[in-house]
């Protein structure tokens, strides 16, 4: 099955810097890339998707670009504000045998956090 | 706010105790996907159902079973209730003829004491 690893766990910059997180996947049939905003305690929210054939995307500060080849695609924050602290996750979608939907395998998340 | 409602917010139970949590869809949404967050697991994939039919499987334990009825609202059980089991609890639907992207509802977070 689908395994993604997410890097780093752990990332600190200050207001106005710009912070990236990048993921791998093991499964090159997957087709679908999303991010996720988590704060504490909050449900996931989805921040901006990518799949696979597109290479890059972007909305207002995030970026995300995505590298079939390598199976690596990573996140982008440009001009960060303190309001982007939380644990963003990268995930992968394993293509349902149905092809209706199919299940997200998650990356373990990094804790980002802007200081002002 | 997703669309996707949970209740309740917080349970509180004893070790080998069941509950069901519930989770109703965006309107028109036929997939229903259930995870688990704990804080050394990360979201972890439990199951997902389509228009009342399991569809796909995770690690999802024994004790642990779900279901997704003909309004399309979706009910998760859990019993025989270990202290392992206290996390977070999310459902997630996806849109009908968008099947990729997953909402997430608000949760339920799990005690088990």
């Amino acid at each position: 099955g689908e395994n993604v690893e997410q890097h780093p766990s752990t990332l600190s910059v200050q207001e106005g810097d710009s912070a990236v997180i990048k993921c791998t996947y093991s499964d090159s049939a997957s087709n679908y890339f999303p991010w996720y905003k988590q704060e504490l305690g909050k449900r996931p929210q989805l921040i901006i998707d990518i799949r696979s054939n597109v290479g890059e995307k972007k909305d207002q500060r995030i970026a995300v670009t995505l590298n079939k080849t390598a199976k690596h695609f990573s996140l982008h924050i440009t001009e960060t504000q303190p309001e982007d602290s939380a644990v963003y996750f990268c995930a992968a979608k394993e293509t349902g045998i149905y092809n209706q939907g199919g299940k997200l395998i998650f990356g373990q998340g990094t804790e980002l956090s802007v200081k002002p | 706010d997703s669309g996707v409602t949970q209740t309740p917010k917080h349970l509180i139970t004893a070790t080998g105790q069941r509950v069901t949590l519930r989770c109703s869809p965006r309107s028109g949404d036929l997939s229903v996907y259930w995870y688990q967050q704990s804080l050394d697991q990360g979201l972890q994939f439990l199951i997902q159902y389509y228009n009342g039919e399991e569809r796909a499987k995770g690690n999802i334990l024994e004790r642990f079973s779900a279901q997704q009825f003909p309004d399309l609202h979706s009910e998760l059980n859990l019993s025989s209730l270990e202290l392992g089991d206290s996390a977070l609890y999310f459902c997630a639907s996806t849109r009908t003829g968008n099947t990729d992207t997953q909402y997430f509802g608000p949760g339920t977070r799990l005690t088990v004491l």
